[in-house]
């Protein structure tokens, strides 16, 4: 594909559930970016990817939420335990960078509309 | 961990207008400056990015200038037209991450 794909568009779920978003990077990107982006504010950085190396996941705010990339192309960020105040909308980005990510573009799929009932 | 402060929180000009959007943040370690246009219900698409060495880039009706100093910058829209009504976001890179302020809701009038 041309660009960050993501899925699914759009996602409820009940609290207390877990859910699992899939984002598939560009081909070739070695850097990848999880976002949660809450309405009428911009995104929030959650976690870094470098390939298969988790190299930041510092914004990521419980450990109810893990993310993974087993093979440095697909990744999926999981929540557990889901609450109402999870609920947003969650963001990748993949980027070309293979030394300091901040300074590359970062591209960014559409998003997963995330809904905790 | 850096803070980025984005003004105004809303915008609106008449068609043919300028529109400038101003960020400011506090870590002077930042190198990259992105700006992003996001659409209702759409994806943030890049538009212009400056690094730290450049101090004013430019690309047709837009352009991006940078206070490494004062630590600001800004986005400059000139001729604006109906199709740039959108949610503008700055950004600021350091480190690992990318910053973001909290979006400029731009409306164009026609």
């Amino acid at each position: 594909g041309a660009g960050v794909s993501q899925s699914p568009r759009y996602k409820v779920a009940k609290r207390g559930q877990d859910v699992a978003l899939r984002c598939d990077p560009i081909s070739g990107h070695v850097s990848l970016f999880w976002y949660q982006q809450a309405l009428g504010q911009g995104p929030e950085f959650l976690t870094y990817f470098q390939n298969e190396a988790q190299l930041d996941k510092s914004g990521l705010p419980s450990d109810r939420f893990f993310a993974e990339r087993p093979e440095g192309s697909v990744s999926t960020l999981k929540i557990q335990r889901t609450q109402q105040e999870d609920s947003a909308v969650y963001l990748c980005a993949s980027s070309l960078a293979i030394s300091a990510p901040p300074n590359q573009p970062q591209h960014f799929g559409d998003g997963t509309r995330l809904s905790i009932l | 961990g850096e803070n980025v402060e984005q003004h105004p929180s809303t915008l609106s000009v008449q068609e043919g207008d300028s529109a400038v959007i101003k960020c400011t943040y506090s870590d002077s370690a930042s190198n990259y400056f992105p700006w992003y246009k996001q659409e209702l219900g759409k994806r943030p698409q890049l538009i212009i990015d400056i690094r730290s060495n450049v101090g004013e880039k430019k690309d047709q009706r837009i352009a991006v200038t940078l206070n490494k100093t004062a630590k600001h910058f800004s986005l400059h829209i000139t001729e604006t037209q109906p199709e740039d009504s959108a949610v503008y976001f700055c950004a600021v890179g350091v480190g690992n991450q990318f910053y973001f302020g909290t979006g400029t809701s731009l409306t164009v009038i026609p």
